[in-house]
């Protein structure tokens, strides 16, 4: 399978607790999204990187999220402190842009459901 | 803001029948819409896209697109249901800022569609 893998799929936390999930893309993809999604809704956008480079970050929930893609590869989303709000899916998707992004269509990984108790 | 909206929650539809699933959007420059399919714990499947050209857009699993600019609407059609097509979608908008582009999804709410026997 070639597609856009997210480990672990499911995770179960402590209040407090830190976390940290892993996405790999589709290999070539240059470009690697996060995304949130909450129950009856949509996703939303946190950040995402061009290669190795973070573009945009401001739609970070908190100070408590974080996110890297050391080696322009695979990226990880780490939750610090976590809090039972944070409990959602968190979705990665990737996509190959050589020109003006616009066009690029992401592709999506299964997700990671996230359940702090 | 750029934004989307999905105004029916649920889609009921007999299998055979013709379904549409709306979307109508609101952007600042010239949209470049998405429709995306998710099933049950998993993650997006994207379906198709627009970005210029015909306004009829074709996709994967027979579904297509019509794109009206003056309306404002993508809504998504097939023109024969099947039951495998109960699943949840979502239309998304690419954010766009003047010059600047975090390649940004914006999604709406999703809609479920019902197919049955």
């Amino acid at each position: 399978d070639t597609g856009v893998s997210q480990d672990p799929r499911h995770k179960i936390t402590k209040r407090g607790q830190n976390v940290t999930f892993r996405c790999d893309p589709i290999s070539e993809h240059n470009r690697l999204y996060w995304y949130r999604q909450t129950l009856g809704q949509g996703p939303e956008f946190l950040t995402y990187f061009q290669n190795e480079a973070q573009l945009e970050k401001s739609r970070l929930l908190s100070d408590r999220f974080s996110a890297e893609r050391p080696k322009g590869s695979f990226s990880t989303l780490e939750i610090q402190r976590t809090e039972q709000g944070d409990s959602a899916m968190y979705l990665c998707a990737s996509s190959f842009s050589a020109g003006p992004a616009l066009q690029e269509t992401q592709y999506f990984g299964p997700g990671t459901r996230l359940l702090v108790l | 803001a750029q934004s989307v909206a999905q105004p029916e929650d649920q889609v009921n539809v007999a299998e055979g029948n013709p379904l549409t699933v709306k979307c109508t959007y609101s952007v600042s420059g010239n949209p470049y819409l998405f429709w995306y399919v998710q099933y049950p714990n998993r993650g997006l499947q994207f379906l198709l896209k627009y970005i210029t050209g015909d306004n009829l857009v074709k996709g994967s699993y027979g579904f297509e697109a019509e794109f009206n600019k003056s309306q404002t609407s993508f809504h998504l059609k097939k023109p024969s249901a099947l039951v495998s097509d109960s699943a949840l979608y979502f239309c998304a908008v690419r954010e766009s800022i003047g010059s600047s582009n975090t390649g940004k999804l914006i999604f709406g709410q999703g809609t479920t569609l019902q197919v049955k026997p």
